[in-house]
């Protein structure tokens, strides 16, 4: 089984739906991200969570909306979604930062969300 | 703030051939430095990373970057590039002290001959 396990791996919605992605980590990491990945565009931080809190949102639109219920587990619930929104979401996990700084990031395969 | 600048979007090599993919990165001191690579449908797997101590740093796959302070940049170089390479290449940077929070370049996009 992979590290981390991203679910579902495509997904189609439309402006009105609500819809979950959901990851999943077996690494004992302490630390989850969500990333979007649009094409030609960096990849973008969109939150983090450490120990199962948030430490950082990154001016994300309140339509996208995470929860972290334990160190394994990571949603993105998503409502009422733009056609820009378009994108690779990637889910990623590592242990927390030390004092040393940045530590290895772990991606899952991403899930595929295309908004009709 | 920190950024990466990846200066080509597609390189194109023949099988066999060296490989040199671009990275210069602004940070005000010694930034950690990261490549990763993702092939279609798939995410993004560690090729190297830089933390401090000997410039050249060597990674999976037969991959070495070698960090140069003087011209900001972390080059990522195979001697002999095989047909599984075709991939996206990202060079990523983090602050020391900064948490885990990286800021990737916009990728570089390897088509290999046959």
């Amino acid at each position: 089984e992979t590290g981390v396990t991203q679910t579902p791996r495509h997904l189609v919605m439309g402006m009105t739906n609500k819809k979950s992605l959901k990851c999943e980590q077996h690494l004992g990491h302490n630390a989850m991200y969500w990333y979007k990945q649009s094409a030609k565009k960096p990849l973008e931080l969109m939150f983090v969570y450490s120990l199962e809190e948030r430490v950082e949102n990154n001016s994300v639109p309140s339509r996208f909306s995470p929860e972290c219920p334990n160190s394994s587990h990571l949603f993105l619930h998503l409502h009422t979604l733009q056609p820009e929104d378009s994108a690779l979401y990637l889910c990623a996990s590592s242990q927390l930062p030390t004092s040393r700084g940045t530590g290895e990031l772990f991606f899952g395969e991403g899930s595929r969300l295309t908004v009709l | 703030a920190q950024s990466v600048t990846q200066p080509d979007i597609h390189i194109t090599v023949s099988e066999g051939a060296s490989l040199e993919l671009r990275c210069n990165y602004s940070y005000g001191a010694t930034p950690y430095l990261f490549w990763y690579v993702q092939s279609p449908g798939q995410g993004l797997q560690l090729l190297l990373k830089y933390f401090s101590g000997d410039t050249l740093v060597q990674g999976i796959k037969g991959f070495e970057a070698e960090f140069k302070r003087s011209q900001s940049s972390f080059n990522l170089r195979k001697p002999s590039v095989h047909w599984s390479d075709a991939a996206e290449y990202f060079c990523a940077v983090g602050a020391p002290g900064g948490g885990n929070k990286l800021t990737f370049g916009t990728g570089t996009q390897l088509k290999v001959e046959l």
